[in-house]
């Protein structure tokens, strides 16, 4: 088992949709969750921290459940901007910095 | 704003070479990373610094050494560069909290022929 899953996509939404993607880790001592956005031929940028009792930064709203061992992430109203990869990463627990990132959850969000 | 800079966007060796990239930022970050990006695997960490001197394999270390004599600046080194070498390498830095966020370089595109 991959220790950071995503299915790879494509997501292909119509502007105005809302669409959502799920993350799985498999450490569950995992401590520090992130969603990264990177579009083609980019590097990889924050979109945003997911924290354990879920937050919301304007139309992106991330969740993490630990018990299921996975962290979401919810877009509503998208956007023809949005279209990118978005990469679920998990921080290493073995005490050491270390970031697994996920391959990438590809979104098209068509007009 | 932080930023990170690598060397070249885009590079081409032979085979045997040695191969330089280079990492420079500007934030007085204490964490520096290398990774290597490649379709349907993902990005994977080759090695990482927590300090100046200071290094750590990461998944993917063979074939690689790293470089890190001044806090700005982390260095990648290809020994002996080989075809499966080819790849997006991306370097990275944080301030040091697990919970930082990582910036990135914009990448260099190694071809090795």
């Amino acid at each position: 088992r991959k220790e950071v899953e995503q299915d790879p996509g494509p997501f292909n939404v119509p502007e105005g949709a809302t669409v959502a993607f799920n993350c799985t880790y498999s450490n569950s001592a995992s401590q520090s969750f992130f969603w990264y956005r990177q579009d083609c031929r980019k590097e990889p940028k924050l979109l945003m921290s997911v924290y354990s009792s879920g937050n919301e930064d304007g139309r992106f709203t991330a969740q993490l459940n630990r018990a299921s061992q996975y962290i979401s992430l919810l877009i509503r109203d998208s956007k023809l901007s949005d279209s990118a990869t978005y990469l679920c990463v998990v921080n290493d627990a073995s005490g050491t910095y270390k970031y697994i990132f996920g391959t990438g959850t590809r979104l098209k969000v068509l007009a | 704003d932080v930023k990170v800079t690598q060397s070249s966007r885009y590079l081409v060796k032979r085979t045997g070479e040695k191969v330089f990239l280079e990492c420079v930022q500007d934030m007085d970050h204490e964490n520096m990373f290398w990774y290597r990006q490649d379709p349907g695997l993902g990005l994977r960490l080759i090695y990482f610094s927590y300090d100046v001197k200071m290094k750590e394999k990461g998944d993917i270390p063979e074939g690689y050494s790293v470089s890190r004599e001044k806090k700005e600046r982390f260095s990648l080194i290809l020994e002996s560069a080989s075809t499966n070498q080819t790849s997006m390498y991306l370097c990275a830095s944080n301030v040091g909290g697990r919970r930082d966020e990582q910036f990135f370089g914009p990448g260099t595109r190694l071809t090795v022929l």
